[in-house]
C-alpha cells in the first residue's frame, strides 16, 4: 500500500464553521506533512510533523491547527477561516522527515464562502 | 523571494523527442534536488532526485543534470510519451530538511 488517502476530495465551508481534513497512510512512514497550494503557485509548506510531534510550523495563523493522533493519521482543524484560505491542501508522508521520496495525497479542495 | 524557479511555464514536444524542463535555484545551501510530477485531481508524484554531490541521475527515461556553479538543473524525458504530459514540480531540500518548490511546469507531449 503506497497511498496516502485524504478525505474529504472537496469542502465548501463558511468562515464560522468548524471542519478538519483528514490524512491517513499505512506506510509505516514517520513523517507526514500539511501543504497548502494556490492557483499557479508551488505547493507551500505548512506543517511537519515527525514521529508524531510538531517538528515545523512554518508561521501559520492559528485558525490551521495540525494533529497527530496516531502514527497512521494526519487532521488539519479549520475554525474562523477567510475566503483567502481557499486552497488545495496536500498532505505527505516519507520514511523520515526530510526523506526527498515523499507521497502525496490527491488533496483537498477547499472553498470558503 | 522563490528560492526554487522553473521560469517556463509551459512546454511542448513531440512525441518521440527530448523533453528538457529547467530549473534554477538561489540557496547553494541546498543538499538534494528533486522532481516531481502532477496529474490533474492527483497529488504530485515522487520522480527522481540528484544529491548536490553528484551532477547526473539516470532513472530510465529520465535524467537529471546538475550545475552547482550556475546553481541550474535540468530534467531530461527521452523518448517523450504521451503519458509524460504532467506538470512538472522541481524541488530541493534545504536547512531544517524542507523541501522547498518552484511553481511548475506544464509539459505536453504532441502525437
Amino acid at each position: 500500500d503506497t497511498e496516502v488517502t485524504q478525505t474529504p476530495k472537496h469542502l465548501v465551508m463558511g468562515m464560522t464553521n468548524k471542519k478538519s481534513l483528514k490524512c491517513e497512510q499505512h506506510m509505516g512512514h514517520r513523517a507526514m506533512y500539511w501543504y497548502k497550494q494556490k492557483a499557479k503557485k508551488p505547493p507551500e509548506l505548512m506543517f511537519v510533523y515527525s514521529y508524531e510531534k510538531l517538528s515545523i510550523n512554518e508561521s501559520v495563523p492559528s485558525r490551521f491547527s495540525p494533529e497527530c493522533p496516531n502514527s497512521s493519521l494526519l487532521n488539519l482543524h479549520l475554525h474562523a477561516l477567510q475566503p483567502e484560505d481557499s486552497a488545495l491542501y496536500l498532505c505527505a508522508s516519507s520514511l523520515e522527515k526530510g526523506y526527498t521520496e515523499a507521497f502525496f495525497g490527491q488533496g483537498t479542495r477547499l472553498t470558503v464562502v | 523571494d522563490q528560492q526554487v524557479k522553473q521560469n517556463s511555464p509551459s512546454l511542448s514536444v513531440q512525441e518521440g523527442r527530448i523533453s528538457i524542463l529547467n530549473c534554477d535555484y538561489t540557496n547553494s545551501m541546498f543538499d538534494y534536488f528533486l522532481w516531481y510530477k502532477k496529474y490533474p485531481a492527483e497529488g504530485p508524484t515522487f520522480l527522481i532526485s540528484i544529491s548536490s554531490i553528484k551532477d547526473k541521475n539516470e532513472d530510465g527515461r529520465f535524467t537529471v543534470f546538475l550545475n552547482k556553479s550556475a546553481k541550474h538543473l535540468s530534467l531530461h524525458i527521452v523518448p517523450s510519451q504521451p503519458g509524460d504530459s504532467a506538470v512538472y514540480f522541481c524541488a530541493a531540500r534545504g536547512l531544517g530538511d524542507k523541501i522547498i518548490f518552484g511553481k511548475g511546469t506544464r509539459l505536453h507531449i504532441l502525437p
